[in-house]
């Protein structure tokens, strides 16, 4: 089966701008969760979707957001960046089984 | 929520060593324990899991226990290799969605050849 895939790979981004974030999972899996991995805070959870509804939410702001398509595939939306938001985001993909599949992640910048 | 703690952050052990790596977890309804390797610029992988039912688990030089009554877990790597230099990352949650997996923050180990 192929991996878990995301797009972009690399983005910069100015502050202030938004951004959106893609995940394909493995054929098959019907959850998504994505997390922020940042060198100081690891890896941290920022939301999971499964059957195109949000089932788990992490401590973020509201600038955070996401959807899941019916196809399994989902994106992240990040509004008014901030330099802060700079990190290496992760999407992960499970179930029916628990074992999540990273993807390579997406490396933001805002400058 | 759940929270999870890791130590070392960082090991440095001699090629053919043994590494251990320990990690605490609070809440007590977790039962889904999964260890993942990150290499430099590379997707963290899933190297090694276990659920609250077992409480050792091994795959070749790997292999992981479980203490449910302390609330930790730990890593054993056995003749360690410079290729397992990497980063390991724990994590715990209740099975099946119910929980988000939840990390510790990790630990740098560095075989020396």
């Amino acid at each position: 089966k192929a991996g878990v895939t995301q797009t972009p790979r690399y983005l910069i981004k100015t502050r202030g701008q938004q951004v959106t974030l893609s995940c394909s999972p493995i054929s098959g899996h019907r959850s998504v969760s994505w997390y922020q991995q940042t060198p100081g805070q690891g890896l941290q959870f920022l939301f999971e979707y499964f059957s195109e509804t949000q089932r788990n939410k992490g401590n973020f702001p509201g600038r955070f957001s996401g959807r899941q398509f019916s196809n399994s595939r989902s994106e992240m939306n990040v509004s008014t960046l901030e330099l802060g938001d700079s990190a290496l985001y992760l999407c992960a993909s499970s179930y029916p089984s628990d074992e999540q599949y990273f993807g390579p992640g997406t490396r933001l910048t805002v400058t | 929520g759940e929270n999870v703690e890791q130590h070392p952050s960082t090991l440095s052990v001699q090629e053919g060593d043994s590494a251990v790596i320990k990690c605490t977890y609070s809440d007590s309804a977790s039962n889904y324990f999964p260890w993942y390797k990150q290499e430099l610029g590379k997707r963290p992988q899933l190297i090694i899991d276990i659920r609250s039912n077992v409480g050792e688990k091994k795959d070749q030089r790997i292999a992981v226990t479980l203490n449910k009554t302390a609330k930790h877990f730990s890593l054993h790597i056995t003749e360690t290799q410079p290729e397992d230099s990497a980063v390991y990352f724990c994590a715990a949650s209740r099975s099946s969605g119910n929980t988000p997996l939840v990390f510790g923050k990790g630990t740098r180990l560095s075989v020396i050849a």
